[in-house]
């Protein structure tokens, strides 16, 4: 079974500060990786994905993460942060067999400091 | 393009009542899926569907029916609510192959008392 562990269930930032969330994957097979953000009282929206074709992928908002298969991670990171980057970010993992619907983390919610 | 639209937006409901969450996608995507979010547990899947009329089951299922007699609506039926329900139920569609993320609905804040 695939899962996903986000470390850190807050992290706090000064602006301008570099962001780093954590997102650990388990999987049996290459995974199909997603970051998604969420601000207060909305749905998710996609920040980025991973589908094989490059380890460093680059999403909307400045966000990038890379793919490390040999450390299973999947971390996202932005090099200055923003007081609207502040939300709950969440790690995701989707197979392509089997179950095809995602499979989330527990959350990791980022606050920016002025 | 109006994406995933979930109805209602706020429910409150009494110990025993049954109801519907309505979810509908007008992108033609064959996955769907239902979703609960807890404080600290992220999202978790109730069920899911491949395509009409195909449906399973996720982390989650009891006391949540699905089904899919269409490509665009995926309801939630709760049978007999309980207090352990209240929570914050997304719905999310999503087209076909594993490098599809999936697009989710605005929620439905569901309270059971």
């Amino acid at each position: 079974a695939q899962s996903v562990t986000q470390l850190g269930s807050h992290v706090s930032v000064s602006e301008g500060a570099l962001v780093l969330l954590r997102c650990n994957y388990s999987s049996s097979v290459p995974p199909y990786l997603f970051w998604y953000v969420q601000y207060p009282n909305q749905g998710l929206q996609l920040l980025l994905k991973y589908t094989s074709a490059a380890t460093l992928v680059k999403g909307i908002n400045g966000f990038e993460a890379e793919f490390k298969k040999s450390e299973t991670s999947f971390h996202l990171t932005k090099p200055s942060a923003h007081m609207s980057d502040a939300a709950e970010y969440f790690c995701a993992v989707k197979g392509d067999t089997g179950r095809r619907a995602l499979t989330f983390g527990s959350g990791t919610r980022l606050q920016v400091q002025p | 393009n109006a994406g995933v639209t979930q109805t209602p937006k706020f429910q409150v409901l009494k110990t025993g009542q049954s109801m519907t969450l309505q979810c509908a996608q007008d992108m033609n995507h064959e996955y769907m899926s239902w979703y609960r979010q807890d404080p600290g547990m992220g999202l978790r899947l109730i069920h899911y569907s491949v395509g009409a009329g195909i449906t399973d089951q996720g982390e989650v299922p009891n006391g949540y029916n699905v089904s899919r007699s269409t490509t665009e609506d995926f309801p939630l039926r709760l049978l007999s609510a309980a207090p352990s329900q209240t929570s914050v139920y997304f719905c999310a569609s999503s087209r076909t192959g594993g490098d599809y993320g999936y697009t989710f609905g605005s929620g439905t804040r569901l309270t059971v008392v």
